[in-house]
């Protein structure tokens, strides 16, 4: 079955250090990008990425990285620069980017709590 | 600025039929989206607005009216699985998603 799966499902960490939450899909989308979910908030986009080896900031990049060596794949890195890391991060792909009818297929989410 | 809005929470009883409202204020508009998420798990697609007027999909409907910066989502027949938040956002301009920060509906026997 097609879909995206993301590792791992909960994660926790200490203050000061880096950690990598995994996103891969086998759609076949050439877009994917990664969400941050907070209560009483929408979703607020980190990075996406339109193709392979290219990647551009969303409203709220700054203590977070991406890569985008592969098509399935899209890692996000929180760093310790992150300063309110701790949140439901969501990852999502589409077709393509940049269109009107751009629908999204969401992950289930990777909860990272900071202790 | 950019802004969704959508009521917190809303509660329903099975069976009947609920509307959950969303007004926008976006920079140019490129279609409007509906996503259910039940609690702890991914969003799903449930339908997409581009044009002025009611989409139906079974016992979803969802309307828009773009003079009036106003959508819906109708649910039908409510059963206790709808219970979710449903999160409604708007393309922009530059094709970005703007999201609310959904309504989170409560059905109760």
């Amino acid at each position: 079955d097609g879909g995206i799966t993301q590792s791992p499902k909960y994660l926790f960490r200490k203050e000061g250090q880096n950690v990598t939450l995994s996103c891969e899909q086998n759609l076949n989308h050439d877009a994917m990008y990664w969400y941050r979910q907070d209560p009483g908030q929408g979703l607020r986009l980190i990075y996406y990425s339109q193709i392979v080896n290219d990647f551009q900031k969303g409203d709220i990049a700054e203590g977070y990285s991406v890569s985008r060596e592969k098509k399935e794949s899209f890692p996000l890195t929180v760093t310790s620069a992150q300063k309110n890391p701790t949140a439901f991060y969501l990852c999502a792909s589409s077709i393509t980017g940049g269109s009107g009818a751009n629908v999204l297929t969401f992950g289930a989410g990777s909860r990272l709590t900071v202790l | 600025g950019q802004n969704i809005d959508q009521p917190t929470e809303m509660t329903a009883t099975e069976g009947a039929i609920v509307q959950i409202n969303c007004t926008y204020q976006t920079s140019g508009f490129n279609g409007l989206f509906w996503y259910q998420q039940h609690a702890g798990e991914a969003p799903t697609f449930l339908s997409y607005n581009v044009l002025d007027g009611l989409e139906e999909k079974g016992r979803f409907s969802s309307f828009l009216s773009r003079s009036k910066g106003y959508s819906y989502l109708l649910l039908k027949e409510l059963q206790m699985k709808d219970s979710a938040s449903y999160l409604c956002a708007v393309m922009d301009s530059n094709y970005q998603l703007i999201w609310g920060a959904g309504t989170k509906l409560i059905i109760k026997p």
